[in-house]
């Protein structure tokens, strides 16, 4: 496996179920990013994870719980969540949390589809 | 808050050339970023510009003017497989916080 890695590829969830989004990253990089991207909206961030420590968190409500057990993975816990929670999930990864100044390596994404 | 603007579609001919523009207002500026992303596909990195001017790489330029809040990006020689959407982002610090913003994206056709 090469670059960053996304499973499962597709969910379908009920608002009742509770699942966790995975994501590996397979570049040697130290930073770790949770995204949302929804129709006609701009890639939300949603976490930044720098050296498995949480750096940013954007207001996120508390439905979505990330974990990060080491520099290589990142996981995106769900439970109770809404239908406007629907969207493509990506991924990303870069070499530092630089301030910005990284660029990112994104995975496939996770399509997510809440009834 | 921080304000990106892109256009939302772009239609060009195979061949042609192709500029697509970026405003922006933030403060605490630290680069501008530009991704390219086919549908159902993940966004793949272009270029960065944190100095203002212009950066090559091959077919694809990106142009900063950082007083003017304003990036381009110029794509040559269009191909059809250059159709896709094409991503601004602004990164931005302060006050120790560590952030990155998309535009909406530019959906650019490009036709026979």
């Amino acid at each position: 496996e090469t670059g960053v890695t996304q499973t499962p590829r597709h969910l379908v969830m009920g608002m009742t179920n509770k699942k966790s989004l995975k994501c590996e990253q397979h570049l040697g990089h130290n930073a770790m990013y949770w995204y949302k991207q929804s129709a006609k909206k701009p890639l939300e961030l949603m976490f930044v994870y720098s050296l498995e420590e949480r750096v940013e968190n954007n207001s996120v409500p508390s439905r979505f719980s990330p974990e990060c057990p080491n520099s290589s993975h990142l996981f995106l816990h769900l439970h109770t969540l809404q239908p406007e929670d629907s969207a493509l999930y990506l991924c990303a990864s870069s070499q530092d949390d630089a301030r910005g100044q990284e660029t990112q390596y994104f995975g496939p994404g996770t399509r997510l589809l809440v009834l | 808050g921080q304000n990106i603007d892109q256009p939302t579609e772009m239609t060009a001919t195979e061949g042609a050339i192709v500029q697509i523009n970026c405003t922006y207002q933030t403060s605490g500026f630290n680069g501008l970023f530009w991704y390219q992303q086919h549908a159902g596909e993940a966004p793949t990195f272009l270029s960065y510009n944190v100095l203002d001017g212009l950066e090559e790489k091959g077919r694809f330029s990106s142009f900063l003017s950082r007083s003017k809040g304003y990036s381009y990006l110029l794509l040559k020689e269009l191909q059809m497989k250059d159709s896709a959407s094409y991503l601004c982002a602004v990164a931005y610090s302060g006050a120790g916080s560590y952030q990155l913003t998309f535009g909406k994206g530019t959906k650019l056709s490009v036709i026979p």
